[in-house]
């Protein structure tokens, strides 16, 4: 099973607003990331969670808090956005496990389709 | 020169042909690729990976990855309307592994 969950599949949130994307796993993978995509764009990292640490932001604005609550969950708390957020936010996770080959495999979720007015 | 290049296409091929999508990289990439397949407003689907000099296959897919000419590729063979979509070319970085570059995707179009 590959599975990772994201809700909401959907959110409109308006500059002022607090809201949170949410990402979980069930496959035992060790690493979670956050990527943003913007129309007609690969995907852009902006966090990765190794065994529940922060171990790479991307030079990412504050108003996009992340947080790993446990090995198989994943949040991205918004705060103060701006309409040029407006994008799909997704969600991967791999098995993270030292050495090159299929732990290194990232599967996606869904994406949660982001509009800031 | 970009870490990972692809031809953005569109790559437009007939049904039951092969489609051959093409991808480069530079040094920084290390030696982990992946192919993900992209459908419009869709998350990226993980469809083949590959670590090793030579081809790899999997059903319809082969994917082929060239150390020396630092060249990856992805064959489709026998080619259907539901292949048409976005593909993603990602590469690991040595030392980093956990952080992909992607390519900025290769749009295949099959015809009927």
């Amino acid at each position: 099973d590959t599975e990772v969950t994201q809700t909401p599949k959907h959110l409109v949130m308006g500059m002022t607003n607090k809201k949170s994307l949410k990402c979980e796993q069930h496959m035992g993978h060790r690493a979670m990331y956050w990527y943003k995509q913007k129309a007609k764009k690969p995907p852009e990292l902006m966090f990765v969670y190794s065994y529940e640490k922060l171990s790479i932001n991307e030079s990412v604005p504050s108003r996009f808090s992340p947080e790993c609550p446990n090995s198989s969950l994943l949040n991205l708390h918004l705060h103060a956005l701006q309409p040029e957020d407006s994008a799909l936010y997704l969600c991967a996770s791999s098995q993270e496990g030292g050495f090159l080959g299929s732990s290194y495999e990232q599967y996606f979720g869904p994406g949660t389709r982001l509009t800031v007015t | 020169q970009k870490e990972v290049e692809q031809n953005s296409g569109p790559l437009s091929v007939p049904e039951g042909a092969i489609a051959s999508l093409n991808c480069t990289y530079s040094d920084r990439v290390s030696q982990s690729f992946f192919w993900y397949r992209q459908y419009s407003g869709k998350s990226p689907e993980l469809i083949m990976s590959i670590y090793s000099n030579g081809d790899k296959e999997d059903g319809r897919f082969t994917a082929q990855l060239n150390k020396a000419s630092q060249y990856v590729s992805l064959l489709i063979r026998d080619s259907q309307p539901s292949d048409s979509a976005t593909y993603l070319c990602a590469g690991g970085y040595t030392g980093t592994a956990s952080k992909l570059t992607f390519g900025t995707g290769t749009r295949l179009q099959v015809t009927l």
